[in-house]
């Protein structure tokens, strides 16, 4: 089956400064999703970007899919970006294959 | 509704007592997960309903997990004989068309 894997596992930053969450792939994919998973346990679906670049505010992704990777770009980081950010991707019409995810740290 | 809605938000239960957990899915989505994620780890798979067709069990953990979905809109994950073991958040999620995922706030269950 698909593997996927992100990195890194962890990150620090301080608020204000930009961060690039890379998703790596090991097979061909016709569905990638971004979630961010808050402190509090909610999952939010931030991309859903099988291919190309999309953007939402300072969030940004982008998907090579000839070369099976994406990015998720957070720039001028606030702290309410802490939390994981998990990338899922899947081959078939409804399985997604999930990440183990990127803690992600913003300090005041 | 506006969003994915699960209850009981908190569930504590004795070790042997059965529960019954629900998802009420974004109206109109046609599909709906069910996934179960420990403290730490990413979500892993239990089961997919498209309407009110199980097509996946295949994730259920042991056949004291039961889920349906029988009017294809509000689903139940039913778990019998609870163990320490299924001690989890219990997440649900509903697809659109192309099975982008809206997630609940999920039920954690703790067992006793």
């Amino acid at each position: 089956g698909i593997q996927v894997e992100q990195s890194p596992p962890d990150l620090i930053l301080q608020e204000g400064a930009n961060s690039t969450l890379r998703c790596n792939f090991s097979d061909s994919v016709n569905n990638l999703q971004w979630f961010h998973q808050n402190p509090w346990g909610q999952l939010i679906n931030l991309f859903y970007i099988p291919s190309g670049t999309k953007q939402n505010g300072r969030l940004s992704a982008t998907t090579v899919a000839t070369e099976r990777y994406s990015l998720l770009y957070i720039s001028s980081s606030q702290t309410t970006d802490s939390g994981v950010y998990f990338c899922a991707v899947g081959d078939s019409n409804y399985q997604l294959i999930w990440g183990a995810g990127t803690k992600l740290i913003i300090k005041p | 509704g506006a969003g994915v809605s699960q209850s009981p938000r908190y569930k504590v239960a004795k070790r042997g007592q059965d529960v019954a957990l629900r998802c009420d899915p974004i109206s109109g989505h046609v599909s709906l997960f069910w996934y179960q994620q420990a403290l730490g780890q990413g979500p892993e798979f239990l089961t997919y309903f498209q309407n009110e067709a199980q097509l996946d069990k295949s994730g259920l953990p042991s056949d004291r997990f039961f889920a349906e979905r029988p009017e294809g809109s509000v689903s139940t994950l039913k778990i019998q004989r609870t163990q320490q073991e299924d001690s989890a958040v219990y997440l649900c999620a509903s697809g659109d068309g192309a099975n982008v995922l809206t997630f609940g706030a999920g039920s954690r269950l703790t067992v006793l």
